[in-house]
């Protein structure tokens, strides 16, 4: 099974700083790998698909980059709505696995 | 508008059998693959796995986790989609979200609300 690994698994920021959140494949995925934010009691939604590419009606400041085992989420200025956990996923081969998430909390 | 809605969770003992389903609305269900994710409480998201469309054989595979207990349905004409679990443990205990692929890159590109299972005795 391919292992992603996230980090930092949790940040403090303030509004308005650019946030990065790294996602490490344990081999190589290409560019099978997708963003999802998950406020508390509610779904994830889906960010970014197949590494860069901005899913519909999800705001610019959000970005995604990355090929083969290194990823990046990218907040381009953190705005109060983006307090929240972000996960990666590798859809690169079966079984599909995410990373532990990311928890982003206010400064 | 895109929707899925789950139900059928509850509290069942170990052992037991129960079944969900996620109702589409919004979309023709029979174009696209469904996956199943579940998030027990206060922790991360485990793929359970999905159901690709009948034109690609609906073909289904399961994390390791759930294979030979787990059973992934589709009624296309009803546009619903079930989760039959079998020989349920503690550690399935999770929230159980339906949703919908992408088709880009394996994306899941709408969630159903989820719906609660805890197997306990």
């Amino acid at each position: 099974d391919i292992q992603m690994t996230q980090s930092p698994s949790s940040l403090s920021a303030s509004v308005g700083d650019r946030v990065t959140i790294t996602c490490r494949a344990s081999q190589s995925i290409s560019s099978y790998l997708n963003w999802y934010q998950q406020k508390p009691g509610k779904a994830p939604s889906l960010l970014i698909y197949k590494a860069s590419g901005l899913q519909s009606g999800v705001p610019s400041r959000f970005s995604g980059s990355g090929s083969g085992t290194d990823f990046t989420l990218t907040i381009s200025s953190l705005q109060p709505e983006d307090f929240a956990a972000y996960y990666c996923q590798q859809a690169g081969s079966t079984p599909w696995t995410f990373g532990q998430g990311t928890k982003v909390e206010i400064k | 508008e895109v929707q899925l809605v789950e139900s059928g969770g509850g509290l069942v003992q170990p052992g037991r059998s129960l079944r969900l389903s996620c109702i589409a609305s919004g979309f023709t269900l029979g174009d696209y693959t469904l996956s199943w994710i579940r998030q027990a409480p206060g922790e991360g998201l485990e793929w359970v796995g999905f159901i690709r469309t009948k034109a690609q054989g609906g073909i289904t595979e399961y994390a390791a986790s759930v294979k030979d207990r787990f059973i992934f349905s589709r009624d296309d004409s009803k546009n619903i989609a079930y989760l039959q679990m079998n020989s349920l443990k503690t550690e399935d205990s999770a929230v159980y979200f339906c949703t919908r692929d992408g088709t880009r890159s394996g994306d899941l590109d709408n969630w159903g609300q989820g719906t609660l299972v805890t197997v306990s005795s």
